[in-house]
């Protein structure tokens, strides 16, 4: 079966550090993969997706930017963390649905102080 | 462009049947899918409509209309762990992309 693994499950950094958010996928092969952020009480918003290897679509522009060096695994990064960008992280995968089935991470819940 | 809209607040009484709706907006259009979330977890698929009619999972059943580009998921004999959000979603492309709708936080009374 399945599974995704997404870490750590809660984060606090100071502003102007690094991040790096980590996911991996087991159990399948070629996922698409996707990075979303939810801020309290809201939607989610995609982040960036990924249909293969390098392969990186960026949907919001802001001050992250994400990587897919394996097929089963998507990290999430950011060189100086800003405030704005507290919130809950959730790494997703998608397979042979073509994206109307998708599984989710733990999230990691950041905090920017 | 691509949208979803839904109610953002429904509330049941427990043991009845509710029925949350989902209105799209998108080209190109490939399925409409169901996600429920807990208070502080991530989402989990429900379920999705790739064509036209009711799909039934246990107490849970979803339905499409593509010619009314509007979906509902329906929620019988409710229980007080059915209280969460429901979020509708669509791929934008059979590879690509899933859009979230705001979601809906379905609130059950005793």
């Amino acid at each position: 079966s399945q599974t995704i693994h997404q870490w750590p499950a809660t984060l606090v950094q100071p502003v102007g550090s690094p991040l790096s958010l980590e996911c991996t996928v087991e159990g399948t092969s070629n996922p698409n993969l996707y990075w979303y952020r939810q801020a309290a009480g809201r939607g989610l918003q995609l982040l960036f997706y990924s249909v293969g290897i390098g392969q990186i679509s960026s949907e919001v522009p802001q001050n992250l930017s994400a990587s897919r060096p394996q097929d089963r695994q998507f990290i999430l990064s950011s060189k100086k963390l800003l405030l704005s960008d507290s919130g809950f992280y959730l790494c997703a995968w998608s397979g042979s649905s073509g994206g109307l089935e998708a599984f989710f991470g733990q999230g990691t819940r950041l905090t920017v102080v | 462009g691509q949208s979803l809209e839904q109610p953002s607040e429904v509330t049941a009484v427990e043991g009845a049947i509710v029925q949350i709706n989902c209105t799209y907006q998108t080209s190109g259009f490939y399925g409409l899918s169901w996600y429920q979330q807990h208070d502080g977890g991530a989402p989990t698929f429900l379920s999705y409509n790739a064509l036209d009619g009711l799909e039934e999972t246990g107490r849970f059943s979803s339905f499409l209309s593509r010619s009314d580009s509007y979906g509902y998921l329906l929620l019988q004999e409710l229980q007080m762990k059915d209280s969460a959000s429901y979020l509708c979603a669509f791929p934008l492309s059979s590879a690509s992309k899933i859009i979230f709708g705001s979601g809906t936080r379905l609130s059950i009374r005793p």
